[in-house]
This record gives structure tokens, C-alpha cells and sequence, in this order.
């Protein structure tokens, strides 16, 4: 079963307005996440990472003002793309190590559709 | 930063049939992963093979990585329609599990 869960699926909004995204482990407790943005037909980029307990740390070229990240807990980060615009429509996917080895588990993904 | 090229862009095959896809990558690694990726949802982890290694068998898939070439090479034997998905090779440099992904391979198994 999935061990890392996003909501919403999907969210339509308008531009301008502000769309909140969740992603948690749902069984183990995770210091670190990472997110991600997939545009139609293309690969996934790194945006940046989340800590627990400090800052998100960003990637070149992406706005930490206009996607804020919020590791509230061990199990939880949230992502906020903030005043969005029809550019930002895209899918964001999030993921988490599982402490002890190599692998990590990728949510199901949130397509952001933004009119 | 997307680090890999993946080679084809895109692959249709008959069901039974091996399909192979390579990835190239530009700098040096702690490891490599393929995900499988159906249409408009998450990835799956499919594989990883560290840098120290040369090759690893999961399955019906057999993974290959060549560090002097900086590539590596997917094959699935025997596919089947299920195997209709995107794949993608990712980079962790530094094992910190921030992943540079590749840009796909879209995989067609036709019945």
C-alpha cells in the first residue's frame, strides 16, 4: 500500500488565490521531504527540499516567496504556491526517504490546474 | 537540475518482446534508480544500482550502469501491456536522496 500519501488529487483555482498541498508518511516518520514539478510530457524537477524543524532549503531558480514549504511535523510537510498563476499549473509530486537505506516513496502526485 | 538524457524518447513494442532504454548522465554518482511512471501518476521505484556496482536483476528488469561512460541501461524482458508506462533514470550524487531525473522513456507494449 501507498506509505506516502498527497491532498488534494487535483485542485482547480483561480489565479491569484492561494492552493495549500499536503503530502505525509503515513508510517514512519520522515525529517526530510522533497518536492517536485513535472510539466505535461516532461521530466520531474527538484524544487526543494523540507526539513523539519528549519528552513526548506530551494533549488536555483525557484521562489521561495511563491512556494512556501512548511515541515510542521515528522509526518508532515505542506507545500503553498502562493498568488498562482496559469504558468504554475503543473503536477507536484513529493517524496520521502524511509530512514535506513537508499529508497525513497513518491506520492501519488497533485495536479495543480491553475484559470 | 535535470542531469540525465534518456535514450529513446519513446519505444513501442509487441507484447513478449525486450525493451531496452538508456540513460546518460553528466557527473559523478552515489547511485542510480529507475521508476516506472503510468500516465498522470506517481512513480514506482523499480531499481538501484550504486556506483560500486555494475549490474543488478529485479524481476523480469536487469539494470546496468557503466561509470566510465556515465550511463546505464534498462531492459525488460518478456513485456506485457502492463508495462505500457514512462520510465525514468535518476541521479543521486550525493547520497542525500535529492534525485536529478532523466527526461523518460515512453514504453508502448502493444497485445
Amino acid at each position: 500500500g501507498a506509505v506516502v500519501s498527497q491532498h488534494p488529487s487535483r485542485v482547480i483555482c483561480k489565479s491569484g488565490t492561494s492552493v495549500k498541498i499536503e503530502c505525509r508518511s503515513l508510517d514512519f516518520q520522515a525529517t526530510t521531504m522533497f518536492w517536485y514539478r513535472q510539466f505535461p510530457k516532461q521530466s520531474l524537477m527538484l524544487m526543494a527540499t523540507s526539513n523539519e524543524g528549519s528552513k526548506a532549503t530551494y533549488e536555483q531558480g525557484v521562489e521561495k516567496d511563491k512556494f512556501l514549504i512548511n515541515h510542521a511535523s515528522l509526518t508532515l510537510s505542506t507545500l503553498t504556491v502562493t498568488s498562482a498563476h496559469p504558468e504554475d499549473s503543473s503536477f507536484y509530486i513529493c517524496s520521502a526517504p524511509r530512514g535506513g537505506g537508499d529508497t525513497q516513496y513518491f506520492g501519488p502526485g497533485t495536479r495543480l490546474t491553475v484559470l | 537540475s535535470q542531469q540525465g538524457e534518456e535514450d529513446p524518447q519513446a519505444l513501442s513494442i509487441q507484447e513478449g518482446e525486450n525493451a531496452t532504454m538508456n540513460c546518460s548522465y553528466k557527473t559523478s554518482i552515489n547511485n542510480l534508480q529507475w521508476y516506472r511512471q503510468n500516465s498522470g501518476r506517481g512513480l514506482v521505484h523499480l531499481i538501484l544500482i550504486r556506483s560500486n556496482e555494475r549490474e543488478k536483476h529485479s524481476g523480469r528488469l536487469r539494470v546496468t550502469l557503466d561509470t566510465s561512460k556515465k550511463s546505464s541501461s534498462l531492459l525488460i524482458t518478456a513485456s506485457r501491456a502492463a508495462d505500457t508506462a514512462s520510465y525514468f533514470c535518476a541521479t543521486d550524487e550525493a547520497n542525500d536522496y535529492k534525485l536529478s531525473f532523466g527526461a523518460g522513456t515512453t514504453v508502448t507494449v502493444r497485445a
